[in-house]
């Protein structure tokens, strides 16, 4: 098993690009969510989803899209990029409530 | 509002100078806490989970209690290999999973 896989590793866009991070698990969970690391900030969640089809905002959704077509795949969009959202993002999964949350490895994004 | 505090911000010990890093959370109904550590550059990586108070969670040299209002992870008789940044996280009932961490504790142990 991979877990829980990111890509890209590490990403700088130019402010207004938009782009895609990746997020893929192979431990048939139904729970996914992307949280960004800031420092001082701790982790803050961005967009969550309970199961394939459903997906709801977190603490800092703007700026930011989701879907979730399949169980495995739960990608980031940022529409317009712009420097408050230079980060490290972090997708994580979990078998539901009360269950572990595994993470992924982080996607850092820097924004100029 | 549901809140997580981890106190102290940072710490330098010893190698062998046991210590305790503190979480105080306030949360309407508590689903589970987590503690995690993580490595620079690195994602969370799962240690403990502990549901009700008085529950305890060993794990060699790591120890994780829980209270009504706060848990502590004991550190004895810390190895150079411990230190990393510790976060403290809660999941409230009925919150689908999502969690709320705190700003987290970074750990150095000198040999």
């Amino acid at each position: 098993n991979a877990g829980v896989t990111q890509t890209p590793k590490f990403q700088v866009l130019k402010t207004g690009q938009s782009m895609t991070l990746q997020c893929a698990q192979d431990m048939n969970h139904e729970y996914m969510s992307w949280y960004r690391q800031d420092p001082g900030m701790g982790l803050r969640l961005i967009h969550y989803s309970v199961g394939a089809g459903i997906t709801d905002q977190g603490e800092v959704p703007n700026g930011y899209n989701v879907s979730r077509s399949t169980t495995e795949d739960f990608p980031l969009r940022l529409l317009s990029a712009a420097p408050s959202q230079t980060s490290v993002y972090f997708c994580a999964s979990s078998d539901g409530q009360g269950a572990i949350s595994f993470f992924g490895q982080g996607t850092r994004l820097t924004v100029v | 509002e549901d809140q997580v505090t981890q106190s102290p911000e940072a710490l330098r010990l010893q190698e062998g100078e046991s210590s305790s890093l503190n979480c105080s959370y306030t949360v309407s109904g508590l689903r589970g806490l987590f503690w995690y550590r993580q490595d620079p550059g690195k994602g969370p990586e799962f240690l403990f989970t502990l549901y009700s108070a008085g529950e305890e969670k060993e794990k060699e040299r790591l120890k994780a209690t829980l209270t009504k209002k706060e848990s502590f992870l004991h550190i004895t008789a810390p190895k150079p290999e411990d230190s990393a940044t510790y976060l403290c996280a809660v999941q409230a009932s009925g919150n689908t999973g999502k969690l709320i961490f705190g700003q987290g504790t970074t750990l150095q142990v000198k040999p």
